[in-house]
Parts: C-alpha cells; structure tokens; sequence
C-alpha cells in the first residue's frame, strides 16, 4: 500500500545549526502534506500545511522564518529547522493526503526524531 | 485551543478484558473521525475510521461509535492483549479534502498478563 517515508529517523544537531527532515510519498503524489510535532508524553500538534507549489500555511505560534516548509514536487516535502535550539528537540511527523484513494486517505510518516545539543 | 480531548489519560487493563478508550470533540463541523496507535517512538498507525454519517463501525476486535449529539466517540478493543499497549489518539477532520487532522491528548493503554 501508500507508504510516506520519512528521513531522516533520527539526528543531532548543535545549536545555533539548521537541519532538514525530509517526507517522501512513494507512490502516491500528495499535493498537501502536513507537519507535526509531538513533545514526549503529548499529542501531535499541527504545525503547517504543507501545498505543492506554494507557500506553506502555517497554525498559529509556528513561526514560519524558523520552520521553513518546501514542497518543490508532488511526492517531497521538506521541513527545515533553522538555528535549531533545545527546545526545538522534539519528534517531528509528517502525513500526506493520497486524494486519488477513496475517502482521501491519510498516510502517516514514522516519524524523525530530533535532538538539539 | 484544542477541539478534540480524551476523558482519560491512562487505562489499565488485564489480558483479556474489553477496553474502552473515549473522547470528545466540540466542532460539530467535523465529519470525519480517525482513531490511531502510537507505539513509543513510532508514528501513528491507523486502527479504525468513522464518518459522521454512521454511528458504528467494526473491524478486526475494535469498533468504533460515534454519537453526534453528545459529540463523543469511543474506541472498544475486545479481548485485550499486551500487543495493544500504547497510546490512543482520536482524530478528527473538518470537512474540505485539504484540510489536516486535529488530534486529542491521547490515551496510555497498559495491558497486563
């Protein structure tokens, strides 16, 4: 079946560094994908809605100069944390919608975590 | 704020035993109800869908019931087995194709044999 793929599935970065963390449909083409984070013992919380071809739409309280969302082509997207802090540490989890299926399926990544040092 | 909660944040249960894992939403709008397990580390992983047209589903040992005049949705898993400890989400979806899944606080499912 649809698998989203994410990579990667775990890093380390040193503050004040950037890292991207890629979400690949694999053989479906998603034009929306979303992105979440999950803080240990919390629920997924939204934080962009990531649109093929253009610009990403952010929930509110995600800055968007510091999350940057790219999502060049039908099958990637790419969420970017700039100048990276501790806080930012946390399990990142994208999903993408197959609008081709029925009931607009919606496929979950496993998941990318990461950690600030 | 959130619009989709769970009423209980753990459940402990025997081998065995039927469990019930509820949660309320508030947007009437929502016509579209997911519920997911999340095992430690690992991304959600469907289990069950609804929509707001139906009042009950089942799949293999879970059903799922939708009441939309209380707004309250509950996930049964019948004979519990230690593979299903983990966290429960419920998750809903506000109409239009593009838009994302709100989820709730989730449930901690523990199950002992």
């Amino acid at each position: 079946g649809a698998v989203v793929s994410q990579h990667p599935s775990w890093v380390i970065c040193k503050s004040g560094t950037s890292v991207k963390i890629e979400c690949r449909s694999l053989d479906f083409q998603a034009t929306t994908m979303f992105w979440y984070r999950q803080f240990p013992k919390q629920s997924l919380m939204l934080m962009a809605t990531s649109n093929e071809g253009s610009k990403a739409t952010y929930e509110q309280g995600v800055e968007k100069d510091k999350f940057l969302i790219n999502h060049a082509s039908l099958t990637l997207s790419t969420l970017t944390v700039t100048s990276a802090h501790p806080e930012d540490s946390s399990f990142y989890i994208c999903s993408a919608r197959d609008l081709q299926s029925p009931g607009n399926t919606i496929y979950f990544g496993e998941g990318s975590w990461l950690t600030v040092v | 704020g959130e619009s989709v909660g769970l009423h209980l944040p753990t459940l402990s249960v025997q081998e065995g035993d039927n469990s019930i894992i509820n949660c309320a939403y508030s947007n009437s709008a929502s016509d579209y109800f997911i519920w997911y397990k999340q095992e430690s580390g690992k991304g959600p992983q469907f289990i069950i869908d609804i929509r707001s047209n139906m009042d009950k589903r089942q799949g293999q040992r879970v059903t799922v019931l939708l009441n939309k005049t209380v707004k309250h949705l509950s996930l049964q898993i019948a004979a519990t087995q230690p593979g299903d400890s983990a966290v429960y989400f419920c998750a809903e979806n506000r109409g239009q194709a593009g838009t994302a899944l709100i989820f709730g606080k989730g449930t901690t499912l523990s199950v002992s044999s």
